[in-house]
Order: structure tokens, then sequence, then C-alpha cells
């Protein structure tokens, strides 16, 4: 069973237009992050969620809406996508806010035309 | 903020032979985590090696152990008897303890191993 999985691990989109990833853990754990891989491979945080509550919100554009309907399931929501938006997105999750490593997801990638 | 550094964007390496991957970061706190992720031509980011900074024992994890230098704020990854399913990026990270924490990774080395 995969621990951290994400939904699509492809997505080809046009410039404009709205889409969403998926996450979901099995891991029993309670937070879970989004992170943005640029062209460079360099890794950012985006957002954080602990038990649904978010706790870490980067300088990201209001685009990009995080939703975490339950503690194993944090979903990303990109309005008005543009070419910039173009990178591999990875949901994480680790036991709890502050201790420990991170367990990644495969990752999706995004392209936008 | 705390910021982490890897100095070499590539490095390469004969099979068999020991390789080292420079990291250092900046930090003014005293208790954090450091990690090694690898992250392979798939993709997937695995979690090499972790070090808790109160531990003054480097950590090990069969052919992967690190040097950490908590005056020098320096963290760097030995790989010994290298083979080539290590061909990878590898990232060094850093996660304070204090409060709901981020993982601040560095930039990435990207390891060749050559037959």
């Amino acid at each position: 069973d995969t621990a951290v999985s994400q939904t699509p691990k492809y997505l080809v989109t046009q410039m404009g237009n709205d889409k969403s990833i998926k996450c979901e853990q099995n891991l029993g754990h309670d937070t879970m992050y989004w992170y943005k891989q640029d062209s460079k491979k360099f890794l950012k945080i985006m957002f954080s969620y602990n038990n649904k509550e978010l706790i870490i919100n980067e300088t990201v554009p209001n685009r990009f809406s995080p939703k975490s309907p339950d503690k194993a399931h944090l979903n990303l929501h990109i309005n008005s996508l543009e070419l910039g938006d173009s990178a591999v997105y990875f949901c994480a999750s680790s036991r709890d806010s502050w201790t420990g490593e991170l367990f990644f997801g495969e990752g999706s990638r995004l392209t936008v035309l | 903020a705390q910021t982490v550094t890897q100095s070499q964007p590539e490095m390469s390496v004969q099979e068999a032979e020991t390789v080292t991957l420079s990291c250092t970061y900046d930090t003014s706190e005293s208790d954090y985590y450091l990690f090694w992720y690898k992250q392979p031509p798939s993709r997937q980011m695995i979690l090499v090696i972790r070090q808790e900074a109160y531990k003054q024992q480097n950590a090990t994890e069969n052919r992967f152990s690190v040097n950490f230098q908590k005056a020098a704020k320096s963290f760097s990854l030995k790989i010994s008897d290298s083979q080539l399913g290590d061909a990878a990026m590898y990232f060094c990270a850093y996660r304070s303890f204090q409060g709901a924490q981020k993982l601040v990774f560095g930039q990435g080395t990207r390891l060749t191993i050559n037959p």
C-alpha cells in the first residue's frame, strides 16, 4: 500500500483553466504538506495542515487554495493557471507538526501550455 | 529564517568508491533535525538518513553515514561502496524543533555513478 498517494501524477492543461490535485495518506499522521519543485529542482513549502487546520501558509498566490476534509486528505486547487505554475507538486505527511521526517508522495507534474 | 546550502550542484564517483556530499546550514536554534533525502529519476523523495542535533553520535544507515559538525553547522553525507542505484539528486534538509515547522531544503546535488 502506498503511504502517501497523489492523483493525478501528470496533468497537462491550458492557461486560465482550474485544476485540482488530490493527496491521501494512510500513515495515521496528523500533519500534511504541499511542496512545489521548480524546474531547477528547488523544493519550497506552500502549505501545511495539522488535523485539518492550516498552520503554514507561505507567500503563495491566492489562486492556490488547499483543502483538508479530514486529516488523511489534503487537496490542492489551482484557479486561473499560469505558465509559471508548471512544476512538480509534492504532497507529504509527518507524524505531527514539529517532529521527525516527512514522507512524500510521488509528485504530480503539472504542465501549463 | 533558516537556510540550507549545498555548494556542489553535481558530483560523480566511480562505482564501489566513496563520495561525500556537502551541506551547511544557518540557524540560531540549538535543537533541530537534519535530513538527507534522495530523489531518483522516478521523482519519489526517499529519506536516506536523519540526525537529531542533540545527539553527538553521527547517524549511519548501512552504506550511508553523516559527519555532523554542530559548531560548524555542517552536515555532510558519505556514501560508501557506491552503487549504480545511488544515482540521484540528493537534498539536505533542516527542520526546527520549535512550533509548527516546515522542512527547509538545500538546492540539491546531482550524483552520477560511473560504472
